[in-house]
């Protein structure tokens, strides 16, 4: 079966550098959320996406913005980076409609140096 | 606000005991739902079960079950003869019912770092 697909999995990056993730969710999905896991922390929500439309925002920094396309994947851009944003970052998707449980992404683990 | 605790920051049995990992939670709402992840040494969050407020049946799959107790609210996860493979961080989470106006995000518990030691 389809499931979220991250890319990439893997991004190291300089500090003040920007970076975008990418989520693609499973088909007829229509709800993104984005999470920030910092090292042996819990996940955290950053921001929430429903039919392309913002939903729900968390503890998302000024410097990160994301949003939900047409075709329904999803972006997070993160720009004036800090070492404190080295994390792994995950997407979910889930069906409101079909009131399905979030599935994750693999994750895309960000070095910031 | 909504909140999870997983007191138990660490456990380390031996193969083949049982494990019993603990959740409490809060919440003002009538209507939530009880999730397990599985996060393995691989990083990526498996779902294993979620659980709507108003179902307080426990549910077994294979050798893991869970016994939801809304009294206490509490919603433990229970491992019968652990295998090494199941070494992983488990987390607990905790979201409002999903509506059709929105979504509804989780939030975690700490974790529980399970070793299976041979």
């Amino acid at each position: 079966a389809a499931g979220v697909i991250q890319s990439p999995r893997h991004l190291i990056k300089e500090k003040r550098e920007t970076a975008t993730l990418k989520c693609y969710p499973i088909p007829r999905h229509d709800t993104v959320y984005w999470y920030q896991q910092g090292p042996g922390q819990d996940p955290q929500f950053l921001i929430s996406f429903y039919e392309k439309m913002q939903s729900d925002k968390g503890s998302i920094p000024d410097r990160f913005s994301a949003q939900q396309f047409s075709d329904y994947h999803s972006e997070l851009n993160m720009s004036s980076l800090e070492l404190g944003d080295s994390a792994l970052y995950f997407c979910a998707t889930a069906g409101q409609r079909m009131n399905t449980e979030a599935f994750f992404g693999q994750g895309t683990r960000l070095t910031v140096v | 606000a909504q909140k999870v605790t997983q007191a138990q920051t660490e456990i380390s049995v031996v193969e083949k005991e049982d494990v019993t990992l603990d959740c409490v939670y809060e919440t003002r709402d009538t209507t939530y739902y009880l999730f397990w992840y599985k996060q393995p040494p691989s990083g990526e969050l498996v779902f294993l079960i979620r659980r709507n407020s108003f179902d307080e049946q426990n549910e077994i799959s294979g050798r893991y079950s869970w016994n939801f107790q809304k009294s206490t609210s509490s919603f433990n996860f229970t491992i019968t003869a652990s295998q090494v493979v199941d070494s992983a961080v488990y987390f607990c989470a905790l979201s409002d019912r999903p509506s059709i106006q929105g979504a509804q995000k989780l939030v975690f518990g700490q974790g529980t770092r399970l070793t299976i030691n041979p």
